[in-house]
């Protein structure tokens, strides 16, 4: 079946730079890959996501790409704000076979310093 | 306003008592599922359900049962808890597949002594 690694566990960057967290998956198959976002306290909210047919998207100070022939996809933050201090998951979606079921990643806490 | 909510949103139980964590959600969706979040270990699916009647297992349904009798509710069933079940328990749903935005309720952390 599907599994979703994700790099790093923890990441800690300065007011301003760039986050960048990355995910590898193994079905080749998987055709849509969510971000969520989860705040303290709080659940897992959808902040991007891109399907197979594509790239590269953005949106405003986060963008996310994919390289399907590695079968990997990443997260970009930049200009990093104090909000975006939270646990970010990636995901990926099986496929036709199993287009109900989805794999999230272990998560990475962001924690933006001031 | 749109959500999914659950209840209660802390529990403390003893081996062996069954127990219900009830899902409820107002936006008309079909999919819904419940998930539990350990450290280190993400978001893992326990079952999911398409729509009314219609259910399937996901990576760790052992221990866990649900039922789907009305659109808009999905309650988590454990007949005999245990403390490996200890976790933090999420329902999300979504409109048709798991290939859409899911909604995500505000948690429930789950006790097993």
């Amino acid at each position: 079946g599907e599994n979703v690694e994700q790099h790093p566990s923890t990441l800690s960057v300065q007011e301003g730079d760039s986050a960048v967290i990355k995910c590898t998956y193994s079905d080749s198959a998987s055709n849509y890959f969510p971000w969520y976002k989860q705040e303290l306290g709080k659940g897992p909210q959808l902040i991007i996501d891109i399907r197979s047919n594509v790239g590269e998207k953005k949106d405003q100070r986060i963008a996310v790409t994919l390289n399907k022939t590695a079968k990997h996809f990443s997260l970009h933050i930049t200009e990093t704000q104090p909000e975006d201090s939270a646990v970010y998951f990636c995901a990926a979606n099986p496929g036709y076979s199993s287009a109900s079921k989805i794999i999230f990643g272990s998560g990475t806490r962001l924690s933006i310093r001031p | 306003e749109a959500q999914v909510t659950q209840n209660p949103r802390y529990l403390i139980t003893v081996t062996g008592k069954k127990l219900t964590v009830t899902c409820s959600q107002n936006m008309n969706h079909e999919y819904m599922s419940w998930y539990r979040q350990d450290p280190g270990l993400g978001l893992r699916q326990i079952y999911y359900s398409m729509n009314v009647e219609v259910t399937d297992k996901g990576d760790v349904p052992e221990g866990y049962k649900v039922s789907r009798k009305e659109k808009r509710n999905f309650p988590l069933i454990l007949e005999s808890p245990s403390p490996n079940q200890t976790s933090l328990y999420f329902c999300a749903s979504s409109h048709g597949t798991g290939e859409e935005t899911q909604y995500f309720g505000p948690g429930t952390r789950l006790l097993v002594l």
